[in-house]
């Protein structure tokens, strides 16, 4: 199995600041990386496909990187309503989830 | 508009058996990838099965030979028949329209989930 790997598990960030996550895969995933953002009670909906790749409808805040087994989420100024937990989820082999991010209020 | 609407969740015991449907609109369930996927507190997300818009069927470790996908083309539904269920089964289940491209897959439209829960 492919093991995903998010860092940091939390963190804290105000409104304006730049923000990064990262993702390590167990090995090498090529650009096979999706990311999601996840609110209380709801379901997660996709930011990122195919590693670099917005979603329709996405705000261009939301940035992705990486290829093999490396990658990163860049939100480029944190809204308000982004406040969230994020995960990643490659698809070379199966499907499987990172344990997610949370995203919250300093 | 595509809107995905799980049914069939609820309390259920150890071994016993449970169908899960999901509900699609504004997508045609046996032309695409259709997707289970679930979460705990305790796993985080875990991507359950898939079935391709050529019936081909696939689902992770954990529930192979106790799961099984389908559809039903007529009235547009996904199904998931969960049978000997254990604890570690409870979680809310997802059902997904899974995006295709370039030979890419993502998790693109979602239902609001139904709540599994196994326990005696």
């Amino acid at each position: 199995d492919i093991q995903m790997t998010q860092s940091p598990s939390s963190l804290s960030a105000s409104v304006g600041d730049r923000v990064t996550i990262t993702c390590r895969a167990s090995q090498s995933i090529n650009t096979y990386l999706n990311w999601y953002q996840q609110k209380p009670g709801k379901a997660p909906k996709l930011l990122i496909y195919a590693a670099s790749n917005l979603q329709s409808g996405v705000p261009s805040r939301f940035s992705g990187s990486g290829s093999g087994t490396d990658f990163t989420l860049t939100i480029s100024s944190l809204q308000p309503e982004d406040f969230a937990t994020y995960y990643c989820q490659q698809s070379h082999i199966q499907r499987t989830f990172g344990q997610g991010t949370k995203v919250e209020s300093k | 508009e595509v809107q995905l609407m799980e049914t069939g969740g609820g309390l259920i015991q150890p071994g016993g058996s449970l169908r899960l449907s999901c509900t699609a609109s504004g997508v045609t369930v046996s032309s695409n990838y259709m997707s289970w996927v679930r979460q705990t507190p305790g796993k985080g997300l875990e991507w359950v099965s898939i079935i391709y818009s050529d019936g081909s069927t696939f689902y992770t470790d954990s529930v192979k030979g106790r799961f099984a996908i389908s559809r039903d083309n007529s009235k547009n539904m996904l199904h998931l028949q969960m049978n000997s269920l254990k604890a570690e089964d409870t979680a809310v289940y997802y059902c997904a329209r899974t995006g295709v491209g370039s030979g890419y897959d993502y998790f693109d439209y979602w239902g609001q989930g139904t709540l599994v829960t196994v326990s005696s």
